[in-house]
């Protein structure tokens, strides 16, 4: 049962131009979604995060959106760099789950020049 | 202050070897975690702990063991290794305020 789903497995987009990755979600008890960017051999980086009484979190070039109704949520990225290139997680945990990340299977996005 | 630091980078086990990868932060975090990651797939959670001495099992914890006798250390435990265990593990960490967890670079570990 994946209770948080990336449909798509990779993006590309031109350098300057707006990515835009799609998350959505089954569980309705996640109260809390992150966006975590991974480069090869690396672990992991948190990027941005939003609460579940927001639908708006902005952060510099990042900005995340969340329509709890539609239970989804998605990141965009304004101008997209070709240092952006890299594999995007979506997570999502629930205020039960002991802070318990559920991750989705990522998205990779390629920025091209 | 180096963050969470995972040791070893590699490892190439034969079926039916044991070993133990060690997870080391020192964010003085109380919870501590252990995730695997399978190619095209996402981060799966072992298992995990609230503090010093807690620990509790997560989505796939089967073939794994962990202890947690200090903050800084949860190391994980594979006995009987196996081929399905090959994959890439990364140890986190984070406050139980909220926020984000943090995680280290990874052990890749292939069982032949």
């Amino acid at each position: 049962d994946q209770q948080v789903k990336q449909n798509s497995p990779s993006l590309s987009v031109q350098e300057g131009r707006i990515s835009i990755l799609n998350c959505d979600y089954t569980n309705s008890m996640f109260d809390y979604f992150l966006w975590y960017k991974k480069y090869p051999a690396e672990g992991p980086t948190f990027l941005i995060s939003i609460s579940s009484i927001k639908d708006k979190n902005e952060d510099g070039r990042f900005t995340v959106f969340l329509n709890k109704s539609a239970k989804h949520l998605s990141l965009h990225i304004v101008p997209s760099q070709p240092g952006d290139s890299a594999v995007y997680f979506c997570a999502a945990r629930s205020i039960q789950g002991a802070q318990k990340l559920v991750f989705g299977q990522g998205t990779r996005l390629t920025i091209n020049p | 202050n180096a963050g969470v630091t995972q040791t070893p980078k590699f490892r190439i086990l034969k079926i039916g070897q044991s070993m133990t990868l060690q997870c080391t932060q020192d964010m003085n975090h109380n919870y501590m975690y252990w995730y695997r990651q399978d190619p095209g797939m996402g981060l799966k959670l072992i298992y995990y702990s609230v503090g010093a001495g807690i620990t509790d099992k997560g989505e796939v914890p089967n073939g794994y063991n962990v202890s947690r006798s200090t903050t800084e250390d949860f190391p994980l435990r594979l006995e009987l290794a196996a081929p399905s265990q090959t994959s890439v593990y990364f140890c986190a960490s984070s406050y139980p305020e909220g926020g984000s967890e943090y995680f280290g670079p990874g052990t890749r570990l292939t069982v032949t």
